[in-house]
């Protein structure tokens, strides 16, 4: 079984400061992983996700992420952050062969203060 | 294009009653899926859908739930004998196939049982 823990409930930053935030899955077999955002009265929409190769993962909004398979990581990340990106994220993992489940973390508040 | 769609946006009921939410994904996504997210909790996968069948309920929590997709589309996901316990937000999502393809999330139901 999979499982995903989001480290930070809520993370307040400054306009124009860098962000992480942090995710650690677990996993016996291998997994695929998800970064999702939910902004405020919208549906959830994908950031970015890893499937092989590259661990540096580029998404939309200028977020990436890195997956760190020695210590079952990925974190997400932002060098400079808008009050635009006020959000919920949600960390999520599915397994790469014969699954279909997608386990979600608790999900992270990101609050962007000016 | 249009998104997935779900219907109606919130449901009150009482306690013991039966609901039905339904959900209309993407044309042509032949993936779709249910999440139940509770206040402060991350989605948690119900049921998965490829055509009409369904390829993975394991995350249905007792036999008071239950999904249809009956021709391959629209699906419904019905409560019997609800309970309080059962209040919180139901996401459906569709994507054209299997993890890891991008999956699309509806605004979701917001059920409240009294």
């Amino acid at each position: 079984a999979q499982s995903v823990t989001q480290l930070d409930s809520q993370v307040p930053v400054f306009e124009e400061a860098p962000v992480e935030l942090r995710c650690n899955y677990s996993s016996s077999v291998s997994v695929y992983l998800f970064w999702y955002v939910q902004y405020p009265n919208q549906g959830l929409q994908l950031l970015l996700k890893y499937l092989s190769g590259s661990t540096l993962v580029k998404g939309i909004n200028g977020f990436e992420a890195e997956f760190n398979k020695s210590q079952t990581s990925f974190h997400l990340r932002k060098p400079s952050v808008h009050i635009s990106d006020t959000a919920e994220y949600f960390c999520a993992v599915s397994r790469n062969t014969g699954g279909f489940k997608t386990i979600f973390g608790a999900g992270t508040r990101l609050f962007v203060k000016a | 294009g249009a998104g997935v769609s779900q219907t109606p946006s919130n449901k009150v009921t009482e306690k013991g009653k039966y609901v039905e939410l339904r959900c209309d994904p993407i044309s042509g996504h032949t993936a779709l899926y249910w999440y139940r997210q509770s206040l402060g909790q991350g989605p948690e996968f119900l049921i998965y859908f490829q055509g009409t069948g369904a390829a993975d309920d394991s995350g249905l929590p007792n036999d008071r739930f239950f999904a249809v997709r009956p021709e391959g589309s629209v699906s419904t996901l019905k409560i019997q004998r609800t309970e309080r316990g059962d209040s919180a937000v139901y996401l459906c999502a569709s994507s054209q196939g299997a993890p890891p393809d991008t999956q699309y999330f509806g605004p979701g139901t917001r059920l409240t049982v009294l």
